[in-house]
């Protein structure tokens, strides 16, 4: 199975820090994706990658940038975080264009 | 624009039922549609996954239909047990051009009591 792991379940930082959110993929998927999602929101799509060092903006991008420079990762940077950027952040990747989602477990970002 | 929209919102049932989720989508141009379940503070889990030329796949207690026509797809789950306790979301792969776009529906959550 494939497995997308995120590397922190929960994470506190503070108004105005740099913050890095990690995920690693290890079956070779072309896709990786970085989500939001917020009680009556539902789930935002923040950025995309189709490759290696290739990003598109997602539906939210402003306040968010992104970093892929090998395969398997996809890192999510939030430049000064703040408090409204407090929430649940999920990486998904895909084989193709066309091939179903695999989801990691999630990091839950408060920012105080 | 893709709509997905799920019905129920909430859906609370004894043990041993079986039940029907419900999920429509107001544009056929899909590539696949995804059921996914999800638990309270944790990421999303893949049930199944139906390309558009399918009907139907099978996992299990867990048989998901689609029909591209109508726009709409079913996940019936068998025998339910508390463990099957979550919120279920579908998804539809949307042709996007250079990109193609995963459209979450609103997601319906379920109790069943033991």
């Amino acid at each position: 199975d494939v497995k997308v792991t995120q590397s922190s379940r929960y994470l506190v930082k503070r108004t105005g820090e740099k913050v890095f959110l990690e995920c690693v993929q290890d079956m070779d998927h072309e896709n990786m994706f970085w989500y939001r999602q917020d009680p009556g929101l539902g789930l935002r799509l923040i950025y995309f990658s189709y490759d290696v060092k290739m990003k598109e903006k997602g539906d939210i991008p402003e306040g968010y940038s992104v970093s892929r420079e090998k395969k398997e990762r996809f890192s999510l940077i939030l430049e000064s975080a703040s408090t409204n950027q407090t929430s649940m952040y999920l990486c998904a990747s895909s084989f193709a264009s066309n091939y179903g989602y695999t989801f990691g477990s999630g990091t839950r970002l408060t920012v105080v | 624009k893709q709509e997905v929209t799920q019905i129920p919102a909430a859906l609370s049932v004894p043990e041993g039922e079986n039940l029907v989720l419900n999920c429509s989508f107001t544009d056929s141009a899909i590539y696949n549609l995804q059921w996914f379940r999800q638990d309270p503070g944790k990421g999303l889990t893949s049930l199944l996954l139906i390309q558009s030329s399918q009907r139907e796949q099978t996992s299990g207690r867990l048989n998901a239909s689609l029909d591209k026509s109508s726009g709409r797809s079913t996940l019936y789950i068998a025998a339910s047990q508390p463990g099957d306790s979550a919120t279920y979301l579908c998804a539809v792969l949307n042709y996007g051009g250079a990109t193609n776009k995963l459209i979450f529906g609103t997601g319906t959550l379920l109790a069943v009591q033991p």
